[in-house]
């Protein structure tokens, strides 16, 4: 069963325009942490941000934000006045708390930002 | 520069080929990971080496054998490839005891089978 489900796989948006990217997870384990990692054309995944189960609070950096709502099991993530430079594959994980912090991936959300 | 080196980083081999990817991480991390990532699939976990030891193996062919010689270095040999193994493989590092730990990947080598 997937761990982490992002159902929308591309999303064009007009640049200045907002954008939020669904994420949904299923963990049976109290203690865990939700990851969103950026994977720019250049390839490699860069991190973003970590939140640990015991953490609700949204955050705010930038023009990023994150939505954390474990009633829904759901981090969604919102970029704001989206830029031609935010255009790449953005991926969810979870890392349960057990073993060696295995990193479970959404497919991914291809976001294209249109200038 | 991300911390995670991987060379090279863009492969193209012929099925009867044999290579390796090279994968170094200057973080001081001790977990190392490869992963596979194909066109519209997800990222595909191949190996974990934990404190230089392989811990995970996810039903990878034969033909992709890992090595760990070090916690800094991490390879992927690969021999007698299939068309369908082409994909960009990315190597990621993380600190094992610090649980939820963030991963940092390389930028990955474009592998084409011909």
């Amino acid at each position: 069963a997937q761990k982490v489900t992002q159902a929308q796989t591309e999303i064009s948006v007009v640049e200045k325009e907002d954008v939020t990217l669904d994420c949904v997870y299923e963990t049976r384990d109290t203690t865990y942490y939700l990851f969103w990692y950026k994977q720019p054309p250049s390839g490699e995944l860069v991190f973003l941000i970590r939140r640990n189960s015991f953490d609700e609070q949204n955050e705010i950096s930038g023009r990023y934000s994150w939505n954390f709502q474990k009633s829904t099991s759901s981090f969604n993530f919102t970029i704001t006045a989206s830029q031609v430079v935010d255009s790449a594959v953005y991926f969810c994980a979870l890392s349960e708390g057990y073993g060696n912090n295995r990193l479970a991936f959404g497919k991914g959300n291809q976001v294209v930002v249109i200038p | 520069e991300t911390g995670v080196t991987q060379t090279p980083r863009h492969l193209v081999m012929g099925m009867t080929n044999k290579k390796s990817l090279k994968c170094e991480q200057h973080l001081g991390h001790n977990a190392m990971y490869w992963y596979k990532q194909s066109a519209k699939k997800p990222l595909e976990l191949m190996f974990v080496y934990s404190l230089e030891e392989r811990v995970e193996n996810n039903s990878v062919p034969s033909r992709f054998s890992p090595e760990c010689p070090n916690s800094s270095h991490l390879f992927l040999h690969l021999h007698t490839l299939q068309p369908e193994d082409s994909a960009l493989y990315l190597c990621a590092s993380s600190q094992v005891l610090d649980r939820g730990g963030v991963y940092t990947f390389g930028s990955g080598t474009r592998l084409t089978v011909v």
